[in-house]
């Protein structure tokens, strides 16, 4: 069965400190991943993508993310919060063509100072 | 930047009440979906539509949804008699390539 694995739901990290979100996926086919970030109230906005090549993939916001394939993983990181980075993070997984996306449960992020 | 939209943006009906809510995928794209997302859940996958019919949809879709381009511009989803569980936000995406691009969605408040 496909499926994203957030495994962390809720993660507090300081200002200027680094992140590291965890994903882990089971998927049939190739897959292409996604981060995509949510503020409350808001839609999802795309941080990134990897559909294949490089593994280490930079998004928006100074975000960037590496696929290990004998890990299943792709996980989200960043090298210095800001406080507006507060939100909820979710992965998702698809593949070539119409198939819909596979989304993990989402880690919140919180900031403090 | 062409994006999608979503209209309303909070919907707020009855039990058993018929709500539709309304899409406008980026114009030259040819795949549209559906997803909503329960309060405090993951987004999930309801429907996904290309060339006027629909060409996958997941077990939450069930006989109270219906989806229909109406014209050229327009994406709906209809629920035909609303639950309290269908309380959620629901997300519209618009694919090109390999890529979905989402609406700010309609949160739908049922009850």
């Amino acid at each position: 069965a496909q499926s994203v694995t957030q495994p962390d739901i809720h993660i507090t990290v300081s200002e200027g400190a680094s992140l590291e979100l965890r994903c882990n996926y089971s998927y049939g086919a190739t897959p292409y991943l996604f981060w995509y970030v949510q503020s409350p109230g808001q839609g999802l906005q795309l941080l990134l993508k990897y559909f294949s090549g490089d593994t280490l993939v930079q998004g928006i916001k100074g975000f960037e993310a590496e696929f290990k394939r004998s890990q299943s993983s792709f996980n989200l990181r960043k090298p210095s919060v800001h406080w507006s980075d507060a939100a909820e993070y979710f992965c998702a997984v698809g593949s070539f063509g119409n198939t819909p996306l596979v989304f993990g449960k989402g880690t919140r992020l919180s900031v403090i100072a | 930047e062409p994006e999608v939209t979503q209209t309303p943006s909070h919907q707020v009906t009855q039990m058993g009440q018929e709500v539709i809510l309304r899409c406008v995928p980026i114009s030259n794209h040819l795949y549209f979906y559906w997803y909503r997302q329960i309060l405090g859940q993951k987004v999930e996958f309801l429907v996904s539509f290309y060339n006027n019919e629909i060409s996958e949809k997941s077990e939450i879709f069930d006989d109270q949804f219906s989806v229909e381009r109406p014209d050229g511009s327009n994406f709906t989803l209809k629920i035909r008699s609303t639950k309290l569980e269908d309380s959620a936000m629901y997300f519209c995406a618009s694919r090109a390539l390999n890529e979905q691009f989402f609406g700010p969605g309609t949160r739908l408040t049922v009850l």
